[in-house]
């Protein structure tokens, strides 16, 4: 079975510009959740998405951020006028929603973000 | 507030020596506790967890990790450390007080680094 993939693997992009960065969760995963993380630092938890929920928007960084989820599989993860301090790795994970609350997450290889 | 702390930023231990990586958390109540390691330029994989029961939990590619709810801590262990386990660990806990958001709360993360 495939694992999570996100798209693209790298994006470069000029200071202003707006970016997508997508995620495909495991099938079957009911939430679905995006971090970042800047060089050689610790997961920033960014949003969360469960089933048909609303989604725990806490961990935006401002109104630049916005996230969606449709039909309850892929997310895309918008950034409005990037600035540089947006780049960085942004990882998206999945876990399943079999009734337990602890399932682990799955990761995604992570989109590379470069803001010039 | 629930917090997680791994307050060693970086251990080194030499090959065939057991490691140690330290984390303690602040949760109420008895916490879902996770490790997940990243491997260089590879995504963050899950380890192990714990839920509840054995305090003593044993997870992927030889490592351990002990609750001590006593000490409000879950470190890290492995008898015999390999070069190839050099990466960054994390540690992530949720509060099972949580309802159904299944948001963890992450460490910082600490860099092992495993000498030949």
């Amino acid at each position: 079975g495939a694992g999570v993939s996100q798209s693209p693997s790298n994006k470069v992009t000029e200071k202003g510009k707006d970016v997508e960065l997508r995620c495909d969760p495991i099938s079957g995963h009911t939430a679905l959740y995006w971090y970042r993380q800047s060089l050689g630092q610790g997961l920033e938890f960014l949003i969360y998405f469960q089933g048909n929920s609303a989604p725990d928007k806490s961990g935006l960084p401002s109104d630049r951020f916005s996230a969606e989820r449709t039909g309850g599989s892929v997310s895309t993860l918008t950034i409005q006028r990037t600035q540089q301090e947006d780049s960085a790795v942004y990882l998206c994970a999945s876990s399943s929603g079999s009734g337990t609350q602890y399932n682990e997450q799955f990761f995604g290889p992570g989109t590379r973000l470069t803001v010039l | 507030a629930q917090s997680v702390a791994q307050p060693e930023d970086q251990v080194n231990v030499a090959e065939g020596n057991p490691l140690t990586v330290k984390c303690t958390y602040s949760v109420s109540g008895n916490p879902y506790l996770f490790w997940y390691v990243q491997y260089p330029n590879r995504g963050l994989q899950f380890l192990l967890k714990y839920i509840t029961g054995d305090n003593l939990v044993k997870g992927s590619y030889g490592f351990e990790a002990e609750f001590n709810k006593s000490q409000t801590s879950f470190h890290l262990k492995k008898p015999s450390a390999l070069v190839s386990d050099s990466a960054l660990y994390f540690c992530a806990v949720r509060d099972p007080h949580a309802g159904n958001n299944r948001k963890l709360i992450w460490g910082l993360g600490t860099s092992l680094a495993v000498n030949p």
